[in-house]
């Protein structure tokens, strides 16, 4: 069956600090992975996706097959990176298309 | 470009009604995909509509239901509320291409009480 992991609830980091958000899967398929965040009071929102292989507002994201891992990580952490952070696997199959979220790190920067 | 427009964005209810959320994807989008976000359980998924056909389900009880029409824009209906269906109910869409992102409304904040 596919699963997510984020095996951390909440992170609090001190501002200027690395940080590393963790993300591990389980998929039978090829995955293809993204990381969404949501900031307080405005809705889910792709952060970036691993075939991209891009770094957005700092962050990177490498896929690991042999790991099953799919870490999001910034060096220099800010405090507008405060927000709820959600790994999410994307599964295709012969009828269609869904996401599998994981439950979530809330990231808070502190001053 | 409009973004995904879910309506209404707050609803209270009494256990036993029935109620309906409205969703609108992204024009040109013909994915569209229900999920209820609660503290305990996180996001779950709840179905994937494409070309007015369900094409996916997630592990919710046939109190849940959905369609989408040919405009795509997609409802869903939750008869004999429980008090446990509180929650955001999101909607996403997308065009289906592969690695193609999911984009997301602000959410129906139901609430039974």
């Amino acid at each position: 069956a596919q699963r997510v992991t984020q095996p951390e609830k909440l992170l609090s980091v001190f501002k200027g600090a690395p940080v590393e958000l963790k993300c591990n899967y389980s998929y039978s398929g090829s995955p293809e992975l993204f990381w969404y965040v949501q900031y307080s009071r405005q809705r889910l929102q792709l952060l970036l996706r691993h075939i991209s292989r891009e770094s957005i507002k700092g962050f990177t994201a490498d896929l690991n097959k042999g790991e099953t891992s799919f870490h999001l990580k910034k060096p220099f952490a800010q405090e507008e990176d405060s927000a709820m952070y959600y790994c999410a696997l994307s599964v295709r199959d012969n009828y269609g298309q869904n996401f599998v979220f994981g439950p979530g790190t809330r990231l808070s920067v502190l001053p | 470009k409009a973004g995904v427009t879910q309506t209404p964005r707050y609803l209270i209810k009494t256990r036993g009604q029935q109620v309906t959320l409205s969703c609108s994807p992204i024009s040109g989008h013909r994915s569209v995909s229900w999920y209820q976000q609660t503290p305990g359980q996180g996001l779950q998924f709840l179905f994937e509509y494409f070309s007015e056909t369900q094409r996916n389900k997630g592990n919710f009880p046939g109190r849940f239901s959905g369609r989408q029409f040919s405009n795509s824009r997609s409802e869903m209906n939750v008869s004999t509320l429980e008090l446990g269906d509180s929650a955001l109910y999101l909607c996403a869409s997308s065009f289906q291409d592969e690695n193609t992102e999911a984009f997301f409304g602000q959410g129906t904040r139901l609430t039974v009480v």
